[in-house]
């Protein structure tokens, strides 16, 4: 499985809302419901921020949403915020009972 | 909130061995998946293996196929990955990371660079 496809960087203004997709295939994204998003800032592990496609982790903003259509998937990030500033990462199972994640967008909050 | 904390992150040399630990505080660990993702310096997150709770089923990515080993014991609620064979390409941050079909804990990672 090749990684997922997400743009490398993205950026928007406070209060704005931005959108960071991520394309796989039938075999992954497209195939299954268990994408989840994972943001993190540097020199800090990963953190859970939504799962199951749609669903925020447990104190996850809901300023956050996820959805899904066909092969891709995307983060949603309302009423941006100067800490959002962070990478992003999707990851979705696949047909052979293994993980693959996409290469990561970095956010930038102008 | 689980706790994870790994270990056994060193410098090893290519063809060497390393072998990391997992362990959990406030958790019992072997009721849950756990898996192993690691980050090159600088790069993106790769999925290396996962663990069933009950060690009866291992998977692994293509790119530690036949190389990694992945473990757990019970009694001392703790996972591992035994690192052999390794290549330059190996170098990186590796989490322990609980869960299935989520990863909603994660470690600090341990670092383990392969460097002649």
């Amino acid at each position: 499985h090749s990684a997922l496809t997400q743009p490398a960087s993205v950026s928007g203004s406070p209060g704005q809302s931005i959108t960071i997709s991520c394309t796989g295939t039938s075999n992954d994204v497209g195939g299954y419901k268990y994408v989840s998003w994972y943001q993190q800032h540097p020199g800090e592990a990963p953190k859970l921020m939504i799962f199951d496609v749609t669903f925020r982790a447990s104190g996850v903003s809901d300023r956050f949403s996820g959805s899904k259509s066909g092969n891709t998937a995307s983060l949603t990030i309302s009423g941006l915020q100067t800490e959002d500033e962070a990478h992003y990462y999707c990851s979705s199972y696949t047909n052979i009972n293994t993980w693959v994640f996409g290469g990561g967008t970095k956010l930038t909050v102008l | 909130q689980v706790q994870l904390v790994e270990s056994g992150g060193d410098v090893a040399k290519p063809g060497g061995s390393l072998r990391l630990s997992c362990t959990a505080s406030a958790s019992n660990l072997s009721d849950y998946y756990v898996a192993w993702i690691r980050q090159a310096p600088g790069k993106g997150l790769e999925w290396v293996s996962y663990i069933s709770n009950s060690a009866i089923s291992t998977y692994y990515s293509d790119s530690v196929e036949g190389r990694f080993t992945i473990s757990r014991d019970k009694a001392k609620n703790s996972v591992y990955l035994q690192l052999n064979s390794l290549r330059a390409e190996d170098t990186g941050v590796y989490y322990c990371v609980r869960g299935a079909l989520r990863f909603d804990s994660w470690g600090q990672g341990t670092l383990v660079t392969v460097s002649s």
